[in-house]
């Protein structure tokens, strides 16, 4: 069965600090990869996504992502962090039915 | 474009009550998904359609609740009677023929049952 692991429920990074997001997958085949955010009170936004092609996946406000198929890994990066960076972050995972799986979520906070 | 549209944006309800909640998708999207959030059991898919047809309903929890699509600009969600434990955010979304991974979120509604 597909399954996403955010094992980082919450982590706390300083304005200017880069910033990494663990997430790991389980899937059979080639899995389709997302990272979404989703702001206080807002519904989610699409970061960024693998389908095929380039392991780094570059998205929206400056973030990246790698898949690594040997360590069933899709971390998401950025460089240096902003204040409005902080929400929660998912980690999600489609195969073939169409379904997209979601991980739990890290909550991301910004210390100025 | 506006964007995926809920209504209400909160709705608290006595147990025992109807709830239906609205979804309006993004125009020309033929795929609309309903989610449930709670802090328990994360971020589910309910169910989704395809061109107004349910294709998944695997993940509604119980038969008391039930989705319609009429048509292709609305979508209804509806539980019917309403228990505590039903209590969460519930997000409509939607995507377009090109990648039906790819999808835009409303903002959700706020169910509180009690």
């Amino acid at each position: 069965a597909q399954s996403v692991t955010q094992p980082d429920i919450h982590i706390t990074v300083s304005e200017g600090a880069s910033l990494e997001l663990r997430c790991n997958y389980s899937y059979g085949a080639t899995p389709y990869l997302f990272w979404y955010v989703q702001s206080p009170g807002q519904g989610l936004q699409l970061l960024l996504k693998y389908l095929s092609g380039d392991t780094l996946v570059q998205g929206i406000k400056g973030f990246e992502a790698e898949f690594k198929r040997s360590q069933s890994s899709f971390n998401l990066r950025k460089p240096s962090v902003h204040w409005s960076d902080a929400a929660e972050y998912f980690c999600a995972v489609a195969g073939n039915t169409g379904k997209l799986i979601f991980g739990q979520g890290t909550t991301l906070q910004v210390k100025p | 474009d506006a964007g995926v549209i809920q209504s209400p944006r909160h709705e608290v309800t006595e147990m025992g009550q109807e709830v239906t909640l609205r979804c309006k998708p993004i125009s020309g999207h033929d795929y609309l998904f309903w989610y449930r959030q709670t802090m328990m059991r994360g971020l589910e898919l309910l169910i989704y359609f395809n061109n107004n047809v349910p294709i998944d309903d695997s993940g509604m929890p119980e038969d008391r609740f039930s989705a319609k699509m009429p048509n292709a600009s609305f979508s209804t969600l509806k539980i019917q009677p309403s228990e505590p434990r039903d209590s969460a955010v519930y997000f409509c979304a939607s995507s377009g023929d090109r990648s039906m991974y790819e999808q835009f979120f409303g903002p959700g509604t706020r169910l509180t049952v009690l």
